[in-house]
């Protein structure tokens, strides 16, 4: 049972280039959301998706996009990076409807913009 | 909106002593949950306990318990004959049990230094 796996672990962007920071679950969780970690700020929630076709916005979506086409992958899209996008990224899910369930969260990607 | 706030960046314990984490919320939904989650060095995030906003009963997990008062919207964490082990990054976390939301709110984290 792999869990919440992210890839890549860590990138180097240069300003303006886009990529994509893959995740995937095997738990067949409904629930699945993207993070991001800076010093002093905690974890901000970007993008999340309660389903397959079903995504919306967090707390700080700005300069990102995502899909859910299947249960297994939520992809997080960066169109055009930008330095402020330096930051650590993680992808948790969890099942939606079962009481009580805690939230599973990948190893986390490094993303560094120069 | 939901918002999380711990007001304590940095907390220092002396090894098998207590330390009380502290965690504010701010919600206007009467079913939810909280959480409190540790991040080690290595980013990994490890579950310590959750709380059911339904229970009035504190949560406990060997070491670790909360102190859930619903009405002060405030889920404090204590851990108790503190280790070594214990120095983490410990976020405090709330779920929305909204249906078409359940999404998680984190706070800022408290780094907790063990001392030996």
């Amino acid at each position: 049972n792999a869990g919440v796996t992210q890839t890549p672990k860590f990138q180097v962007l240069k300003t303006g280039q886009s990529m994509t920071l893959q995740c995937a679950q095997d738990m067949n969780h409904e629930y699945m959301s993207w993070y991001r970690q800076d010093p002093g700020m905690g974890l901000r929630l970007i993008h999340y998706s309660v389903g397959a076709g079903i995504t919306d916005q967090g707390e700080v979506p700005n300069g990102y996009n995502v899909s859910r086409s299947t249960t297994e992958d939520f992809p997080l899209r960066l169109l055009s990076a930008a330095p402020s996008q330096t930051s650590v990224y993680f992808c948790a899910s969890s099942l939606q409807y079962s009481s009580g369930n805690t939230i599973y969260f990948g190893e986390g990607s490094w993303l560094t913009v120069v | 909106a939901q918002t999380v706030t711990q007001s304590q960046p940095e907390m220092s314990v002396q090894e098998a002593e207590t330390v009380t984490l502290s965690c504010t919320y701010d919600t206007s939904e009467s079913d939810y949950y909280l959480f409190w989650y540790k991040q080690p060095p290595s980013r990994q995030m490890i579950l310590v306990i959750r709380q059911e906003a339904y229970k009035q009963q504190n949560a406990t997990e060997n070491r670790f318990s909360v102190n859930f008062q619903k009405a002060a919207k405030s889920f404090s964490l204590k851990i108790s004959d503190s280790q070594l082990g214990d120095a983490a990054m410990y976020f405090c976390a709330y779920r929305s049990l909204w249906v078409g939301t359940y999404k998680y709110i984190f706070g800022t984290g408290t780094r907790l230094k063990v001392l030996a």
